[in-house]
């Protein structure tokens, strides 16, 4: 079992739509997790990041952790056609004794006007 | 600098040929990583540097891969002996002191033909 699971979409939704990302992940150590977005061609872009259970939301994007099931979430809400990118979930598995991440395959939003 | 620089951008080397990778990371970030994306897959961990100390190598994929960062700013991967399976895009990011957010330079894009 990898460990951060990504589905590898693609994941089609119109304009203006919610799009739900989703993302588990095997450490149940893991302390804190992040969503970077990768336009095709780019560099892992930083979205968001979370720590505790529940949900954060900056602006139109709300990540959802919720460690007992090992799983956590990015929404995207009025979606618009440049949010079309994959979004890579990643986690900082801190069991080497440092901070690094962690990343699932990503998944790739298609935003469809 | 602002962010964290790669050199060069896009390099193709013949099969056997060395190259090497430069990283110009956020300027007083003590922690440095390399990572290897190939296409359509997440970035996956090939080594963590901590000012000028290699910390963990243990995602280099063979002896043929070698990461120095002598004075603890700028890093270069090397790659010797360039395979056909080595064509990838190589990030580096860095990360400061207090936080855990790591940020990804440009990349460097690899094909080896």
């Amino acid at each position: 079992q990898k460990e951060v699971e990504q589905n590898s979409g693609p994941l089609s939704v119109p304009e203006g739509a919610i799009a739900s990302l989703n993302c588990t992940y095997s450490d149940r150590g893991s302390q804190s997790f992040f969503w970077y977005r990768q336009y095709s061609g780019k560099s892992p872009e930083l979205i968001m990041f979370i720590y505790s259970n529940g949900d954060k939301e900056d602006g139109r994007f709300t990540a959802q952790l919720n460690k007992a099931s090992q799983y956590v979430s990015l929404l995207i809400r009025d979606s618009q056609p440049s949010d079309s990118a994959t979004y890579l979930c990643a986690v900082n598995m801190n069991s080497r004794g440092y901070s690094t991440l962690t990343f699932g395959k990503g998944t790739m939003l298609l935003v469809s006007p | 600098g602002a962010g964290v620089s790669q050199s060069p951008r896009y390099k193709v080397a013949k099969r056997g040929q060395d190259v090497a990778l430069r990283c110009d990371p956020i300027s007083g970030h003590v922690s440095l990583f390399w990572y290897q994306q190939a296409l359509g897959q997440g970035p996956e961990f090939l080594t963590y540097f901590q000012n000028e100390a290699q910390l963990d190598k243990s995602g280099l994929p063979s002896d043929r891969f070698f990461a120095e960062r002598p004075e603890g700013s700028v890093s270069t991967l090397k790659i010797q002996r360039t395979q056909q399976e080595d064509s990838a895009v190589y990030l580096c990011a860095s990360s400061g002191q207090q936080g855990n957010t790591i940020y990804f330079g440009e990349g460097s894009w690899l094909t080896v033909v």
